[in-house]
């Protein structure tokens, strides 16, 4: 079965400041996404990431993708209180599989 | 880009009442639909993958008989919450695939959510 897991599962981090999300896959897949989720809210596309070594970027955000180690990450750079949501990677085996979710608090 | 609507956006029911969710996607025909659930400060599980014209597929441990799902037409699939409980309170999330998608076969979008409350 496959599994989808964060790390960290909840986030509070100091505006200005950098991090990393990380999300472990059990198994190969052909692509990886990456979602925001504002609190009551559905989901919000972020990136999609097609091969090994991708590496895509909006602002304050970077996605990578390592299907060798079956990792992706999402690097927050000097953040902002806009960026506090949860953010979820999902992966595509024979349906989209979520992963647990990073809540992410960005403080003054 | 591609648009999912869903209604109601909020219901609120007594239990052993049932509930019907639409989902409808706005500028493109979807053959496939698929109905998530999510509880609070919890990840979205698929319940069930609903195809145009045919029997949705439902996911281990769905009740098929509890949820029921019709996909009538290429842009509409409605979830049916049957002799609901508090229990089955719930964010309900749909997605539709855009077949026309340019080459990403599998990229859903979704739709704003549906917040069940049962009394």
């Amino acid at each position: 079965e496959l599994k989808v897991e964060q790390n960290p599962l909840f986030l509070s981090m100091q505006e200005g400041k950098n991090y990393t999300i990380y999300c472990n896959y059990s198994t190969t897949s052909d692509r990886l996404y990456w979602y925001r989720q504002d609190p009551g809210k559905s989901l919000e596309s972020l990136f999609v990431l097609l091969s090994n070594g991708a590496v895509k970027q909006e602002g304050r955000l970077m996605a990578s993708l390592d299907t060798k180690a079956r990792l992706s990450t999402l690097h927050i750079t000097a953040a902002v209180h806009d960026l506090s949501a949860t953010y979820f990677c999902a992966v595509v085996a024979d349906k989209l599989i979520f992963g647990t979710g990073t809540r992410l608090q960005v403080f003054p | 880009g591609a648009v999912v609507s869903q209604h109601p956006s909020r219901v609120i029911c007594k239990s052993g009442t049932s509930v019907k969710i639409e989902c409808r996607s706005l500028d493109f025909q979807a053959t496939t639909m698929f109905w998530y659930r999510q509880f609070p400060k919890q990840s979205l599980m698929l319940m069930a993958t609903s195809n145009e014209g045919s029997k949705a597929t439902y996911e281990q441990g769905v009740e098929k008989d509890k949820f029921l799902i019709n996909h009538a037409s290429l842009t509409l699939s409605t979830l049916t919450v049957t002799s609901a409980h508090p229990e089955d309170s719930s964010f309900y999330i749909c997605s539709a695939r855009d077949p026309t998608s340019g080459g990403l076969t599998d990229t859903q979008y979704f739709g704003p959510g549906t917040r069940l409350t049962v009394l």
